[in-house]
């Protein structure tokens, strides 16, 4: 149980375009996702947290225009990097918590590597 | 706000017990977890402590000390397949703060 997807796990665009990455709950019912961004030999950054049918929390720095969240159902959350440039290129990683607090082991999706050109 | 600290290196050999440990501050606590990341994969959840003490999983074990702040994940009958960067994270409030993770090498 408590499987979470990831899509694409891998893209590639031209700068300026806009990427779209999909996060899904497989086989549980996920109020909050998160989205991490980690940076090669670095650790994982806590970019937002989003829970379904109300705005995403964004984290000090990040800026919630260029990163749009929806989590429009209980098992879908996506990601769009809009505008995107070579310095978005990352490791994008999902998770998602059984409840809508943090009293829940958090489950990481595959993660989408970013790669801008 | 959070500060984690883990040691960034570690080699260990077959079959050996190598323990990691991780250091915490923090304004909050709700918990401390342990993941392994293999390179170029997400996270998988080891162990999750919240009080005091020992928490044993098959090969894998983890023990807390709230008071001094401190955890550390215990490995026994390494294999090479444990080869893979080991992150503490803390929960407080309202987030998940993660460490930047050990990379352990496990040798023949």
């Amino acid at each position: 149980g408590a499987v979470v997807s990831q899509h694409p796990s891998r893209v590639i665009c031209k700068s300026g375009t806009s990427v779209k990455i999909e996060c899904r709950s497989l086989d549980f019912q996920a109020t909050t996702m998160f989205w991490y961004r980690q940076f090669p030999k670095q650790s994982l950054m806590l970019m937002a947290t989003s829970n379904e049918g109300s705005k995403a929390t964004y984290e000090q720095g990040v800026e919630k225009d260029k990163f749009l969240i929806n989590h429009a159902s209980l098992t879908l959350s996506t990601l769009t990097v809009t505008s995107a440039h070579p310095e978005d290129s990352s490791f994008y990683i999902c998770s998602a918590t059984t409840s809508g607090s943090f009293t829940d082991t958090q489950y990481f999706g595959p993660g989408t590597r970013l790669t801008v050109l | 706000g959070q500060n984690i600290d883990q040691p960034t290196e570690m080699t260990a050999t077959e079959g050996a017990i190598v323990q990691i440990n991780c250091t915490y501050q923090t304004s909050g606590f709700n918990g401390l977890f342990w993941y392994q990341q293999h390179a170029g994969e997400a996270p998988t959840f080891l162990s999750y402590n919240v009080l005091d003490g020992l928490e044993e999983k098959g090969r894998f074990s983890s023990f807390l000390s709230r008071s001094k702040g401190y955890s550390y994940l215990l490995l026994k009958e390494l294999q090479m397949k444990d080869s893979a960067s080991y992150l503490c994270a803390v929960r407080d409030a309202s987030k998940l703060t993660f460490g930047t993770g050990t990379r352990l090498q496990v040798t023949l």
